[in-house]
């Protein structure tokens, strides 16, 4: 079947602007995660959002990071005013209720 | 809080050689989940191997191998005769009770030679 899949694959914009990431789970999982991986920091994890529950947003680096997932499916990750240090990889998991996270190909992202 | 180490940076191996990448975690929970994850060069995650913390029975799959031993709080994954499709970054994660959100290592760069 279909895996994680996320759009876009790469995104470059400017430092100020905002980008919006896209994120479609595979079918059928409840959870979904964000995490970013960069060079200096690693893998980190960012959103985890889990049924109809409120969304563990403990890993959000600043204000300027928001995310939502409609109607239990599909989720956008959205950064505000981009600075260069967002620079990154964005992937997205998804999961079955306590089960084995399936990541995504990621989404490049470079911020001039 | 939780953390993951991977000692290693960069390992670099000959065709054929056996490679043991190192992880070490640090959790208070008693309940935890320990994974490993390649990451080729493709770029995505690939989902290698779950261990829960009750289970410290070692398990093999192949060419691969993982070594779990509380004791030294201490999650090995072995490679035996490696393949140059074995390169890639590798790396080790933690989850605590709950089974949610995954802490990682750093990474462990594998490059194996023809």
């Amino acid at each position: 079947g279909a895996g994680v899949s996320q759009s876009p694959s790469n995104k470059v914009t400017e430092k100020g602007k905002d980008v919006e990431l896209r994120c479609d789970p595979i079918s059928g999982h409840t959870a979904l995660y964000w995490y970013r991986q960069s060079l200096g920091q690693g893998l980190e994890f960012l959103i985890y959002f889990q049924g109809n529950s409120a969304p563990d947003k403990s890993g959000l680096p600043s204000d300027r990071f928001s995310a939502e997932r409609t109607g239990g499916s599909v989720s956008t990750l959205t950064i505000q005013r981009t600075q260069q240090e967002d620079s990154a990889v964005y992937l997205c998991a998804s999961s079955l209720e306590l089960a084995d996270q399936y990541f995504g190909p990621g989404t490049r992202l470079l911020v001039l | 809080a939780q953390k993951v180490t991977q000692a290693q940076t960069e390992i670099s191996v000959v065709e054929k050689e056996d490679v043991t990448l190192d992880c070490v975690y640090e959790t208070r929970d008693t309940t935890y989940y320990l994974f490993w994850y390649k990451q080729p060069p493709s770029g995505e995650l690939v989902f290698l191997i779950r261990r829960n913390s009750f289970d410290e029975q070692n398990e093999i799959s192949g060419r691969y191998s993982w070594n779990f031993q509380k004791s030294t709080s201490s999650f090995n994954f072995t490679i035996t005769a490696s393949q140059v499709v074995d390169s890639a970054v590798y790396f080790c994660a933690l989850s605590e009770e709950g089974y949610s959100t995954l802490t990682f290592g750093k990474g462990t760069m594998l490059l194996v030679s023809p």
